[in-house]
């Protein structure tokens, strides 16, 4: 079945630093991907949306600024956040989705877990 | 806006027992619903879909039913078992957006 894989699966960082996350598809090409945040015991929220080779569309409340949205590839997209703050700690989580057939649905990575102290 | 509610977690069972996790939905239109599973340090995986009223969704013994007059998609499974230790989450897609909204999840746990 279709594979995404995230990087990394954790990370700390320091107050004021910018941190990556890549979420690639490992077996498809996916021709949109899409960010979510998850805090605990709450569901997923959407950040953004982004289509391979074009600017991500963000959810309304997501600072575009702040969490900076890069889909250069069919099967790389990555987030960096940029500047980070306690409160951006959370649980970030990637989907992928193909062009059409059996990878139209989303296909989720396992998550990367950022704490910023 | 659109909106799913799920029940609260955690739910702890026997092996062998009857699950039922309830799944409500608010939404314009008519949604798609769908049931994702996550297993522990995974991603989410879809577990089952229904696309339109009184469709069932099924998938490993899992099962929900798209519901109109009660804007419900519950799960069940008669016989879990303890591999079925997950989170379950409850989501819709609704007016051929490509977005998903996701409910909170709920933590299932079997004893063996």
């Amino acid at each position: 079945g279709a594979v995404v894989s995230q990087h990394p699966s954790r990370v700390i960082c320091k107050s004021g630093t910018s941190v990556k996350i890549e979420c690639r598809s490992l077996d498809f090409q996916a021709t949109t991907m899409f960010w979510y945040r998850q805090f605990p015991k709450q569901s997923l929220m959407l950040m953004a949306t982004s289509n391979e080779g074009s600017k991500a569309t963000y959810e309304q409340g997501v600072e575009k600024d702040k969490f900076l949205i890069n889909h250069a590839s069919l099967t790389l997209s990555t987030l960096t956040v940029t500047s980070a703050h306690p409160e951006d700690s959370s649980f970030y989580i990637c989907s992928a989705r193909g062009a059409g057939g059996e990878t139209y649905e989303q296909y989720f990575g396992p998550g990367t877990r950022l704490t910023v102290t | 806006g659109d909106s799913v509610t799920q029940m609260e977690g955690p739910v702890t069972l026997s092996e062998e027992a009857f699950l039922t996790i309830n799944c409500t939905y608010t939404a314009t239109g008519y949604p798609s619903l769908f049931w994702y599973v996550q297993y522990p340090g995974e991603g989410l995986q879809l577990l089952l879909k229904a696309t339109k009223a009184d469709d069932k969704g099924s998938n490993k013994g899992f099962e929900a039913t798209y519901r109109k007059e009660t804007t419900s998609f519950h799960l069940e499974k008669g016989s879990v078992q303890v591999s079925d230790s997950a989170v379950y989450f409850c989501a819709l897609s609704a007016g051929g957006s490509e977005k998903l909204v996701f409910g909170k999840g709920t933590k299932l746990t079997v004893n063996p």
